[in-house]
């Protein structure tokens, strides 16, 4: 079945930073890599996504890359703010779910 | 509002006492799911639901049952809970589906299991 690494698992940063977390999967039928953000105390919420036919997708000042040849994608942010700071989750396609990588907390200091 | 509501938000029990946490979703989604989430394992699924009546097992499935009556709800069930049940859980829900729709997730339940 898929598995999907996430590296860092934790990341400070200085606030106007720039902020990147890497994962890669292992089913290369996977075709959907939504990235998840989650608050203190809260359910993850879906910020970015992107499809497998595409290599790139940019929203304000995130965005996610894909490489498909070497099953790695990854979240860029630009211009970090404190309201960055929380746990970051990529996932990749499955069978029937999705699978979550092991997350990654941001740290955005002012 | 769409969302999906989880309760209880908190629960402390001792082991073998049975529990279930309800899950509830507004917005007519056909998918439905519970996740566990604990420190440097990340979200791993229990149980998902495509619909009404249909329900398979995810990866961490043992010690746990679900059922799919009605569309909107999807309890969770711990027959007998041990203390590695002890986690925060999830329900969340998709239109489309988890592999290409968005999963809205619940607040979360904290159960620490004694």
């Amino acid at each position: 079945g898929e598995n999907v690494e996430q590296h860092p698992s934790t990341l400070s940063v200085q606030e106007g930073d720039s902020a990147v977390i890497k994962c890669t999967y292992s089913d290369s039928a996977s075709n959907y890599f939504p990235w998840y953000k989650q608050e203190l105390g809260k359910g993850p919420q879906l910020i970015i996504d992107i499809r497998s036919n595409v290599g790139e997708k940019k929203d304000q000042r995130i965005a996610v890359t894909l490489n498909k040849t070497a099953k790695h994608f990854s979240l860029h942010i630009t211009e970090t703010q404190p309201e960055d700071s929380a746990v970051y989750f990529c996932a990749a396609t499955g069978f029937q779910k999705l699978v979550f990588g092991t997350g990654t907390r941001l740290l955005v200091s002012p | 509002e769409a969302q999906v509501t989880q309760n209880p938000r908190y629960l402390i029990t001792v082991t073998g006492k049975k529990l279930t946490v309800t899950c509830s979703q507004n917005m007519n989604h056909e998918y439905m799911s519970w996740y566990r989430q604990d420190p440097g394992l990340g979200l791993r699924q229990i149980y998902y639901s495509m619909n009404v009546e249909v329900t398979d097992k995810g990866d961490v499935p043992e010690g746990y049952k679900v059922s799919r009556k009605e569309k909107r709800n999807f309890p969770l069930i711990l027959e007998s809970p041990s203390p590695n049940q002890t986690s925060l859980y999830f329900c969340a829900s998709s239109l489309q589906g988890a592999r290409t729709g968005e999963l809205f997730f619940g607040e979360g339940s904290r159960l620490t299991v004694l």
